[in-house]
């Protein structure tokens, strides 16, 4: 398995406050996104990292924030969390954007719940 | 139309049949392809990619690209209960990796 964690692994947070999310790596890869699992709408991208400090938005990126101070760590932060961020977030990570080394592969996801 | 799309299912399929799961995508300038296995609760894992026309087999696997008609399907030989699961097909386009919402694989023992 790629060496991917996330943390926490669950939170449950009021509507309004902060919250940072953790991805975590050991594969050295360049690249890293969050994406974030709701039913029917599948996986959807928030932001991505293409290398340290260099980071760009998504499809959902309005309410989110990312930081990628090394290598091995991407954060995504909710400024001020709303109950439409409920949701499961995952951390990828892949070798390239390019083929033929641009497979993605999956952290264990964090469980978010705002209240 | 959206970007990738996928029969949400269930599909039912009885033990040792084969599965058949089907994608189609929008864009035709894609140039990967990508099934990945989510059981319940957990991540997507990534079980195939292919990148050229034709057939990539590996294990019971198989998937088939056509590019032409803009589809991508993933075979599944000896369907066995352990395969229960939702796989997501996922196209890589123009700048980003897009995803479908998945079709859900029930084997029936």
């Amino acid at each position: 398995d790629a060496g991917i964690t996330q943390s926490p692994r669950h939170k449950v947070t009021e509507t309004g406050t902060p919250v940072t999310l953790r991805c975590h790596q050991t594969e050295n890869h360049r690249y890293m996104y969050w994406y974030r699992q709701d039913p029917g709408h599948g996986l959807r991208l928030i932001h991505y990292s293409y290398g340290v400090k260099d980071t760009d938005k998504g499809e959902v990126s309005d309410g989110y924030s990312v930081s990628r101070s090394k290598t091995e760590d991407f954060l995504l932060t909710l400024e001020s969390a709303t109950s439409s961020q409920t949701s499961v977030y995952f951390c990828a990570i892949s070798e390239s954007d390019r083929a033929p080394y641009n497979e993605q592969f999956f952290g264990p996801g964090t469980r978010l719940t705002v209240l | 139309q959206k970007e990738v799309e996928q029969n949400s299912g269930p599909l039912s399929v009885p033990e040792g049949a084969i599965a058949s799961l089907n994608c189609t995508y929008s864009d035709r300038g894609s140039q990967s392809f990508f099934w990945y296995r989510q059981y319940s609760g957990k991540s997507p894992e990534l079980i195939m990619f292919i990148y050229s026309n034709g057939d990539k087999e590996d294990g019971r696997f198989t998937a088939q690209l056509n590019k032409a008609s803009q589809y991508v399907s993933l075979l599944i030989r000896d369907s066995q209960p352990s395969d229960s699961a939702t796989y997501l097909c996922a196209v890589r386009g123009y700048q980003k990796v897009t995803f479908g919402i998945g079709t859900k694989l029930q084997v029936i023992p």
